[in-house]
């Protein structure tokens, strides 16, 4: 069954800190993976997206990582400011352009 | 250009009514998605187009819910009859090329069923 799993579920940090969220999945066939930013209330918007040859992408203060070996990509954040609060969501597109979505990660950028 | 625009931004309405969301995708855009959330289930693609054709609508919950494309500027997606577990929020999505590209998510229509 393909499924994605993102971890931490929450959490806080201090403004200026990195963090480091992750994904782990099982989708077989791999096409890509997505990591969304999705700020309450609104829809989400897309960081970055890699291929099965990419292994780093970078926006910004925002820098994805993905081994397709291990199945696992991160999301590292640097310098994190207030508006980084956000939830952060692990997309993988499988064969057949199906999309598996993993439940986000609520990051919360306190003073 | 304005992004996805979505209508309306809140929907309340009754158990056993129909409920129409509206949609209108980047200009240039070919492909168009509908996704639905809720806290217990997270993003769920419900069905996608690509140049006004149904691709994918493997997502559809049931037959309550259909969704159209009549031209490349507008979508909808309707339910009829609603019950309140479609109770969520709606977004719809379009991107230049389709699934594997960069998406560019609607504000969201935000639905209660009562």
């Amino acid at each position: 069954k393909n499924q994605v799993e993102q971890s931490p579920q929450s959490l806080i940090i201090l403004e200026g800190k990195n963090c480091t969220l992750q994904c782990n999945y099982t989708v077989s066939p791999f096409s890509n993976l997505r990591w969304y930013k999705q700020d309450t209330g609104r829809g989400p918007v897309s960081l970055t997206i890699m291929t099965f040859s990419e292994n780093t992408k970078s926006n910004g203060r925002y820098t994805a990582t993905l081994d397709a070996d291990t199945k696992q990509s991160s999301l590292h954040i640097t310098a994190s400011q207030l508006s980084d609060s956000a939830s952060y969501i692990c997309v993988v597109t499988g064969g057949g352009n199906k999309l598996t979505f993993g439940t986000g990660t609520q990051l919360k950028v306190e003073l | 250009d304005a992004g996805v625009i979505q209508s309306p931004r809140h929907e309340v309405t009754e158990m056993g009514q129909e409920v129409t969301l509206r949609c209108k995708p980047i200009s240039g855009h070919n492909s168009l998605f509908w996704y639905r959330q809720t806290m217990m289930r997270g993003l769920e693609l419900l069905i996608y187009f690509n140049n006004n054709v149904p691709i994918d609508d493997s997502g559809m919950p049931e037959d309550r819910f259909s969704a159209k494309m009549p031209n490349a500027s507008f979508s909808t997606l309707k339910i009829q009859p609603s019950e309140p577990r479609d109770s969520a929020v709606y977004f719809c999505a379009s991107t230049y090329q389709g699934p594997r590209e960069r998406q560019y998510f609607g504000p969201g229509t935000r639905l209660t069923v009562l």
